[in-house]
């Protein structure tokens, strides 16, 4: 079963910032949310992870609510590179990482 | 630079072969190793989960006697498809985690063509 619910997709202009929602309404209080991005191909790459506070890293931000129940990754200049598939993830320490259908974010110019 | 690497990236073998798909852990020790499948324009799928020095638990549907998984040492799981049908063709990935914490890292991935 999904623990995370995603839109399929989404467009963003170049330059412009993209933010990514996830909604998680079943986490329970030890599992942290993820984000992790797959460009064709590829494997994943790993983005950011928080449990309940704010965290920004040098490739997004990431924005959890108060309840817990919803995040927004938002990448803040968002370049052609950044065409991929993002997956929102919840997981506890030492379990294992499982994937919803993510968000296919497109960049266009 | 990569942390997780697998090795082919790509290779094609006939079908009623094995192929052996490795994954090494190069700047940690892997407790845990994971392995996913990745049809086209899908999501990855969970196949096994692989502890140092212990036998895989493989997830409801994957055969275990025909996607072998051996994780003989920290730096090192492999994955043997035996049996190669061309309904095996995918994209194969391996993850691993370092310690018992929240970092997971993922390799960059294996195609497999079954012909």
């Amino acid at each position: 079963d999904a623990k995370t619910t995603q839109p399929p997709s989404m467009d963003c202009a170049e330059g412009r910032a993209a933010n990514l929602p996830c909604n998680h309404s079943t986490i329970s209080g030890n599992e942290y949310v993820y984000w992790y991005r797959q460009i064709h191909s590829q494997g994943p790459q790993y983005i950011i992870h928080g449990l309940k506070n704010n965290e920004t890293n040098e490739m997004a931000s990431l924005i959890i609510t108060e309840d817990r129940k919803s995040s927004t990754l938002i990448l803040p200049h968002a370049t052609l590179r950044d065409t991929a598939v993002y997956y929102c993830i919840v997981r506890a320490n030492n379990n294992d990482m499982r994937f919803g259908a993510g968000t296919r974010l497109t960049v266009k110019p | 630079g990569a942390v997780v690497s697998q090795h082919p990236s790509r290779v094609i073998c006939k079908s009623g072969t094995s192929v052996k798909i490795e994954c090494r852990s190069l700047d940690f020790q892997a407790t845990t190793m994971f392995w996913y499948r990745q049809f086209p324009k899908q999501s990855l799928m969970l196949m096994a989960t692989s502890n140092e020095g212990s036998k895989a638990t493989y997830e409801q549907g994957v055969e275990k006697d025909k996607f072998l998984i051996n994780h003989a040492s920290l730096t090192l799981s492999t994955l043997t498809v035996t049996s190669a049908h061309p309904e095996d063709s995918s994209f194969y990935i391996c993850s691993a985690r370092w310690g018992s914490g929240n970092t997971i890292y993922f390799g960059e991935g294996s195609w497999l063509t079954v012909v």
